[in-house]
Order: structure tokens, then C-alpha cells, then sequence
């Protein structure tokens, strides 16, 4: 089975500029979720999709932050004007559910440095 | 409120020792599900154990043991003999009914020769 996989894996901005990453998640796999993770921290949840509809979103997600997942297969999360403190690591997660609570499965992450 | 306390920032042990990895947990959920994650200095998480809130049943994995307790909101992490391998940060993880995780700050093992 192919896991979960992000894109880019690393990537350096100036402050100001827009980035745009991207996860697609393991095949069939309904849920999907992203994650922000800053150095010494446990990751912090941003927002969640099932199939194509964004069901949840933290408050951590400012209006600079969007995310998609049009089809319900792949997602983006772009985050415009970017600042120095959105430096971190975005991790993207998958699982299947049909009702309850279920296994999330990561990718590698996106490790984002603004300058 | 929901969230998950590993008071251990760091521990260090000497290969082939046992170690155990705290989690306390606080939510006012009756149904709620707690995990742990690895997370290798490769930096991807993985998935180690699921535990739903009406399983309190002790669970042994190779050299892997988890004790959930309920009365004191625990569930506590102890590898066996431990290994070089085994050095990573361990995440605990608390998920209310169909929803996000919510980690713990997490706990550094290394795990000397």
C-alpha cells in the first residue's frame, strides 16, 4: 500500500509570499486532516475533510490559511502573505471511518522556513 | 476542556533497560479514544496502539505494553529491554467521537549503547 504523501517535502519562502503544499492521501481513504507541528511541540490540528466537505477548523486557521480537497482525493492547503511565524512542520493525515473515531495515518510532512 | 500531559520532556536510558512513557489525559467525554504515535528523528509519525475509552484491558506488543487506567485518566507506555531503535519522540494522543487528535507536548527517548 502507497502511504501518505506531501509535496512539496521542504520548502523556503520570503515573508509575504504565498506557498501552496499538497497531500494525497492513501487510496479510499475518506478522511483527511492537516496538522501543524513547530519544533519541541506535539502537532496542533488545523482542519479535517470528509470526502470533499471541510467538517472542522481550528482557530489556529486564520484567513490566510485555506485549505481543499476538491474531489475528494487530494488536498491543498495554501497559506497567503506569509509570515515568519508559520514556520513548521504541516503534516497531513488519512483515515477511513464510516461512523466512529479512526486511525489517522501521516506523511512525511512539509517543513515550511519563512524568511 | 480536552488535553493530554506527558510530564517527561526527556528521558535517557541505557539499551536493554525498561522504560516507561506517562500520559495523563483530562476530557469530560464518555466516549473518547487515546493513542500513541513515534515519531523517529526521520520525522513521519507513526501509528503504535488505539485504545477506546470502554477497553481498559492492558495490551502487550512484542516489547511494547500499554496500561490504560481509567480512574486516574492514564495510559502509560512501557517498552522492554529497550533498543537504540527505539530512540524517538513518543507521542500520546487523545481523540474525542470522530474527530481531530489532540497531542501531548511529547517525550524524547534516547536510548544509549
Amino acid at each position: 500500500d502507497t502511504g501518505v504523501s506531501q509535496d512539496p517535502r521542504h520548502k523556503i519562502t520570503k515573508r509575504g509570499q504565498n506557498v501552496t503544499f499538497r497531500c494525497d492521501p492513501i487510496s479510499e481513504h475518506n478522511r483527511l486532516y492537516w496538522y501543524r507541528q513547530t519544533l519541541g511541540q506535539g502537532p496542533e490540528f488545523l482542519t479535517y475533510f470528509q470526502n470533499e466537505a471541510q467538517l472542522e477548523k481550528s482557530r489556529l486557521l486564520s484567513d490566510r490559511f485555506s485549505a481543499e480537497r476538491p474531489k475528494g482525493s487530494f488536498s491543498t492547503l495554501e497559506i497567503q502573505r506569509t509570515e515568519q511565524g508559520d514556520s513548521a512542520m504541516y503534516l497531513c493525515a488519512s483515515s477511513f471511518g464510516t461512523g466512529g473515531t479512526d486511525t489517522q495515518y501521516f506523511g512525511p510532512g512539509t517543513r515550511l522556513t519563512v524568511l | 476542556a480536552q488535553k493530554v500531559t506527558q510530564a517527561q520532556t526527556e528521558i535517557s536510558v541505557v539499551e536493554k533497560e525498561d522504560v516507561t512513557l506517562d500520559c495523563v489525559y483530562e476530557t469530560r467525554d464518555t466516549t473518547y479514544y487515546l493513542f500513541w504515535y513515534k515519531q523517529p528523528p526521520s520525522g513521519e509519525l507513526v501509528f503504535l496502539i488505539r485504545r477506546n475509552s470502554f477497553d481498559e484491558q492492558n495490551e502487550i506488543s512484542g516489547r511494547y505494553s500499554w496500561n490504560f487506567q481509567k480512574s486516574t485518566s492514564s495510559f502509560n507506555f512501557t517498552i522492554t529491554a529497550s533498543q537504540v531503535v527505539d530512540s524517538a519522540v513518543y507521542f500520546c494522543a487523545l481523540s474525542p467521537f470522530r474527530g481531530k487528535l489532540i497531542f501531548g507536548q511529547g517525550t524524547t527517548l534516547q536510548v544509549k549503547p
